[in-house]
């Protein structure tokens, strides 16, 4: 499809376990940034690209979250030795850069974490 | 200090009547930008309107509005004739600084979830 692709869209690992969370933006669009929801809360900005550069990761939690974007396009998220707190919806979003006034952002479906 | 207030957890309406959520925000930044986000059970966070601070309108999508009001710092969006399917949760952000290309990082509220009522 045109829009937001995030995959897995759910995924349970185990207390320890490295995961590895995808995001295909939308083609064309230089801006892409991850976002951490937990459960009854609103997003919390984890960091954010520029095509291949990330210009801002000042939300990653811990060393444990990384997140690349090598070619400007795809991106993943990686979280090393998981643990409970990290159980959530990763929220990827890309935006065309200073196109549209509003800088809208464009989200995927998340991918729901649950660490047991 | 939390910069974005939605002080409504949960909200009911009768469909195809109007409902009014609220937002109130916090910044010291004379440019920013405020957004409305619908996000249904599915998970997807769906773009309903935009404000930039200098905007002397109010904006207004289709059935979305957002009633800013500046010097009260509050950016309430307004639903009008509800339907079935705008039950979801809303989320108010805030996008600090004027430049949209920036692409500045956006803060959130909690959120209100939305009954409509058949």
């Amino acid at each position: 499809g045109a829009g937001v692709s995030q995959s897995p869209r759910y995924k349970v690992a185990k207390r320890g376990q490295d995961v590895a969370l995808r995001c295909d933006p939308i083609s064309g669009h230089v801006s892409l940034f991850w976002y951490q929801q937990a459960l009854g809360q609103g997003p919390e900005f984890l960091t954010y690209f520029q095509n291949e550069a990330q210009l801002d990761k000042s939300g990653l939690p811990s060393d444990r979250f990384f997140a690349e974007r090598p070619e400007g396009s795809v991106s993943t998220l990686k979280i090393q030795r998981t643990q409970q707190e990290d159980s959530a919806v990763y929220l990827c979003a890309s935006s065309s850069y200073g196109g549209a006034r509003t800088g809208e952002l464009f989200f995927g479906e998340g991918s729901r974490l649950t660490v047991l | 200090a939390q910069k974005i207030t939605q002080t409504q957890p949960g909200m009911f309406v009768q469909e195809k009547e109007a409902v009014t959520l609220d937002c109130t925000y916090d910044t010291s930044d004379q440019s920013y930008g405020l957004f409305w986000y619908k996000q249904p059970s599915s998970g997807e966070m769906i773009f309903l309107i935009y404000q930039g601070s200098y905007d002397e309108q109010n904006a207004t999508e289709g059935r979305y509005s957002l009633n800013f009001q500046k010097a009260r710092k509050s950016a309430n969006l307004v639903i009008s004739a509800s339907q079935l399917g705008d039950s979801a949760m809303y989320f108010c952000a805030m996008r600090e600084g004027r430049n949209a290309g920036n692409n500045r990082k956006l803060i959130w509220g909690l959120g209100t979830s939305l009954a409509v009522n058949p």
